[in-house]
């Protein structure tokens, strides 16, 4: 199946610093990746979509400028967190779809866990 | 936009008896729908993805049940084990293209008593 790899798998910074994770197809073109957030004890909240030839789409309450994303290529994607503060903690997902097996899956990666300080 | 209430949001059940997880969703052209488990700690896994044209869709050791007259989609663990305890996400999607977005309901923890 789809494998999807996201690393750091857990990261913790200081209030007010950036970090950024980054997340690998392997073994097919990922033709989107989704970035999901999940706070403690809540659902996944998409924060921005990025399809291949498209821009970057962000959802509401989230922008590039706190957010921004980079997807070079049909295997890579990396988001970073920018000036994070408390309520930036959570569970960091990107999903991947393959368009060439099932374009409506998303896999997922492992996660990213964040820890502000 | 799309809506989607995912009910109970704790669910306690014993071993062997069966966990039944709802949700209900606002858009009617809705047409691609998941279940993921969410163990503690851990990311995503795909359980099972339902096309809008099958209502019942059997899985190991679960039903899930999609009744697009009343908008609902359902996860019936049956035979509930203490590796069941999880977190259940239903996710919903109106197209199957790449821009296509994944809207998640609130999700279940289960627990499952020996």
């Amino acid at each position: 199946g789809a494998l999807v790899y996201q690393y750091p798998r857990r990261t913790i910074c200081k209030s007010g610093t950036s970090m950024r994770m980054e997340c690998q197809a392997v073994g097919f073109q990922a033709t989107s990746v989704a970035w999901y957030r999940q706070s403690p004890q809540k659902t996944f909240e998409l924060i921005a979509l990025s399809t291949v030839n498209s821009a970057i789409k962000y959802e509401q309450n989230f922008t590039q400028e706190k957010f921004p994303i980079s997807h070079p290529n049909l295997s890579f994607s990396s988001m970073t967190v920018l000036n994070a503060y408390l309520e930036d903690r959570g569970l960091y997902l990107c999903g991947a779809r393959d368009r060439a097996t099932s374009a409506e899956t998303l896999y997922f990666g492992s996660g990213t866990r964040l820890t502000v300080l | 936009g799309e809506q989607v209430e995912q009910r109970p949001p704790h669910l306690s059940v014993r071993e062997g008896d069966s966990a039944f997880i709802t949700c209900t969703y606002t858009d009617p052209n809705s047409y691609y729908f998941f279940w993921y488990k969410q163990e503690p700690g851990a990311s995503l896994q795909l359980l099972m993805k339902v096309f809008s044209s099958t209502e019942i869709n059997e899985g190991q050791g679960f039903t899930v049940l999609l009744n697009k007259k009343d908008k609902r989609l359902s996860l019936n663990l049956t035979a509930a084990h203490p590796g069941d305890s999880a977190a259940y996400f239903c996710a919903v999607s109106r197209h199957n293209n790449a821009g296509a977005k994944l809207t998640f309901g609130g999700g279940t923890r289960l627990t499952v008593r020996p």
